[in-house]
């Protein structure tokens, strides 16, 4: 069975300030995909990233990094300067990869983080 | 639009009643995906559609659940006497194929008094 981790429920920084938010992950497959999504006050899930299991190159995108160590099964997520905007909930999550189940790539999700954002 | 659209935003309906929640996804995508999202819960996977085949259908929370999709493309989450447990939000997601990530609509807030 998967399942995913997000062990702060919430968390509170102050505008400028840098915030890792943290995923554990555990799964039997030996090839899978992880994901981070994010959730505003709108509701809508926004789509951030996806790593493949077998690609734990770090990766960069603007102020958003994300820190993917197999050996650790964590996937972390880090925004650098953060914004007001940035304020939302963000879920980790984690999908086989091959869909060899007829699964397709369902989604196991993590709780959530909830990023407040403070001036 | 381009994006997943779902509807209706709210629905406010009375335990014991039938609800149908409908999802048109991005055109072009042939796999939709069915969540529900509450309090309690959190996130969880209904359903899975590959075209109009259902290949997986292990989330939905009992026989009182049920969705179709047609012509490869709007799908319908229907669920029979509901009960106020139901209560949640509804989203849809779908993907260009089964192994791309999934967007997701606005979702359908579903209230049972």
């Amino acid at each position: 069975a998967q399942k995913v981790t997000q062990a702060q429920t919430e968390i509170s920084v102050v505008e400028k300030e840098d915030v890792t938010l943290d995923c554990v992950y555990e799964t039997r497959d030996t090839t899978y995909y992880l994901f981070w999504y994010k959730q505003p006050p709108s509701g809508e899930l926004v789509f951030l990233i996806r790593r493949n299991s077998f690609d734990e190159q770090n990766e960069i995108s603007g102020r958003y990094s994300w820190n993917f160590q197999k050996s650790t099964s964590s996937f972390n997520f880090t925004i650098t300067a953060s914004q007001v905007v940035d304020s939302a909930v963000y879920f980790c999550a984690l999908s086989e990869a091959w869909g060899v189940t007829g699964g397709g790539n369902k989604l196991t999700f993590g709780t959530g983080t909830q990023l407040k954002v403070e001036l | 639009g381009a994006g997943v659209s779902q509807s209706p935003s709210n629905k406010v309906t009375e335990k014991g009643k039938d609800v149908e929640l409908r999802c048109d996804p991005i055109s072009g995508h042939t796999a939709l995906y069915w969540y529900r999202q509450s309090l309690g819960q959190g996130l969880e996977f209904l359903i899975y559609f590959q075209g109009n085949s259902a290949p997986d259908k292990s989330g939905l929370p009992s026989d009182r659940f049920s969705a179709e999709r047609t012509g490869g493309s709007v799908s319908t989450l229907t669920i029979q006497r509901t009960q106020q447990e139901d209560s949640a939000v509804y989203l849809c997601a779908s993907s260009l194929g089964a192994r791309q990530p999934q967007h997701f609509g606005d979702g359908t807030r579903l209230s049972i008094l």
